[in-house]
């Protein structure tokens, strides 16, 4: 079946400095992968949706500057969480689609702690 | 704008005993597709069940299996023989297709325990 890999499954930063989480898809293709971030006992709220070779699009009230991301192959997303503050401690989670209406893969989420 | 609404935060059942999870939804749509995912406490999102929306047949796999009533917009899960490994949070979700691509909608969740 379809395998999402993410990385780092955890991962504690400075506050000040830049994270990079990445999502690949190990066995297709995904022209489009999703980012979630999900507080503790709440659901996932999506942050942008990325899109191969073209700009991400971010949902409303997601910071562009602070949540870069970037799609350069049709295999590999990653966001990078700029100057990372405390507030931006969360789990982290990116999702593939192999197509069509099929649902989603989901890698195994990033664990982001900023002190 | 499509709305899912799971209106249990928790659950229990005794292990070997049948549940059933709510979820309903709004939307005008007419084509688009329903999930329920699982999220057990290692976190990893697990895909459980998906249904067609212009399919009337319920879809099933295994003990998982959904009563979709699409006038009614509701989507419940029912397990059937629940285990201990069912004891997880379970999201339900409903998926359309956007102008940018497929976009995906989760409810709030509803915690489910599974006791021996």
């Amino acid at each position: 079946g379809a395998v999402v890999s993410q990385h780092p499954s955890r991962v504690i930063c400075k506050s000040g400095t830049s994270v990079k989480i990445e999502c690949r898809s190990l066995d297709f293709q995904a022209t489009t992968m999703f980012w979630y971030r999900q507080f503790p006992k709440q659901s996932l709220m999506l942050m942008a949706t990325s899109n191969e070779g073209s700009k991400a699009t971010y949902e409303q009230g997601v910071e562009k500057d602070k949540f870069l991301i970037n799609h350069a192959s049709l295999t590999l997303s990653t966001l990078t969480v700029t100057s990372a503050h405390p507030e931006d401690s969360s789990f982290y989670i990116c999702s593939a689609s192999s197509g069509g209406g099929y649902g989603y893969t989901f890698g195994s989420g990033t664990r982001l702690t900023v002190v | 704008a499509q709305t899912v609404t799971q209106s249990q935060p928790e659950m229990s059942v005794q292990e070997a005993e049948t549940v059933t999870l709510s979820c309903t939804y709004d939307t005008s749509e007419s084509n688009y597709y329903l999930f329920w995912y699982k999220q057990p406490p290692s976190r990893q999102m697990i895909l459980v069940i998906r249904q067609e929306a212009y399919k009337q047949q319920n879809a099933t796999e295994n003990r998982f299996s959904v009563n979709f009533q699409k006038a009614a917009k509701s989507f419940s899960l029912k397990i059937s023989d629940s285990q201990l490994g069912d004891t997880a949070m379970y999201f339900c979700a409903f998926m359309k297709l956007n102008t940018g691509g497929f976009k995906t909608i989760f409810g709030a969740g509803t915690r489910l325990f599974v006791k021996a």
